[in-house]
């Protein structure tokens, strides 16, 4: 089992739906982050949290450390929303490596 | 605007040649990691450095290694580079006050 599961791992929308990605882990944690990769792009980062709520624009991001649960919503989804995203912690052990989640491809049709 | 760069975007090398991949950040970053990015198989990493000279294995080290003689740059080495290490390559250095990583743009690297 690995120690970074996202779901779905592949989501297709209509342009304006409520989109919802969620990451579960199973290892101590000092932060959690969602990033962003665009097809045949680099890698962005979008948040960076460790407990409660991030929100930019259109974009909210929610931890719940008990449950080791953490989610990604996208409101008003739109075209330019689709890529990759994905889920990924810094574990308490190591040089603040990250462990990934195998990521959600995202396609919002319009 | 804090940036990691990486030495190429493409890269096409043969079978058996010494490959180069060279990362830079300007952020005085002490760590820094350099990770391979396959379909099906995620991120996964290679090599990590935690301050100049230093270096620890990732989870997938072989067939390659790392170098790091100055703080912003940290490089990877391919010493015979196999088809097997066709894939996507990317930089990466982290704030170890808040955690946060950035990511350098990746370099495709195809192996003939």
């Amino acid at each position: 089992k690995n120690e970074v599961e996202q779901s779905p791992q592949n989501l297709t929308a209509q342009e304006g739906e409520f989109i919802t990605i969620n990451c579960s882990y199973s290892v101590g944690i000092s932060a959690l982050h969602w990033l962003q990769q665009h097809p045949g792009g680099g890698i962005v980062s979008l948040f960076m949290l460790s407990s409660g709520k991030k929100k930019h624009g259109r974009l909210i991001a929610t931890i719940n450390i008990q449950e080791k649960h953490s989610s990604l919503h996208i409101t008003a989804s739109h075209p330019r929303d689709s890529a990759v995203y994905i889920c990924a912690v810094t574990s308490l052990q190591g040089a603040q490596k990250l462990v990934f989640g195998q990521g959600t491809r995202l396609t919002i049709n319009p | 605007d804090v940036k990691v760069t990486q030495s190429s975007r493409y890269l096409v090398k043969r079978t058996g040649e010494k490959v180069f991949l060279e990362c830079v950040q300007d952020m005085d970053h002490e760590n820094m990691f350099w990770y391979r990015q396959d379909p099906g198989l995620g991120l996964r990493l290679i090599y990590f450095s935690y301050d100049v000279k230093m270096k620890e294995k990732g989870d997938i080290p072989e067939g390659y290694s790392v170098s790091r003689e100055k703080k912003e740059r940290f490089s990877l080495i391919l010493e015979s580079a196999s088809t097997n290490q066709t894939s996507m390559y990317l930089c990466a250095s982290i704030n170890q006050e808040n955690y946060e990583q950035y990511f350098g743009p990746g370099t495709r690297l195809t192996v003939t």
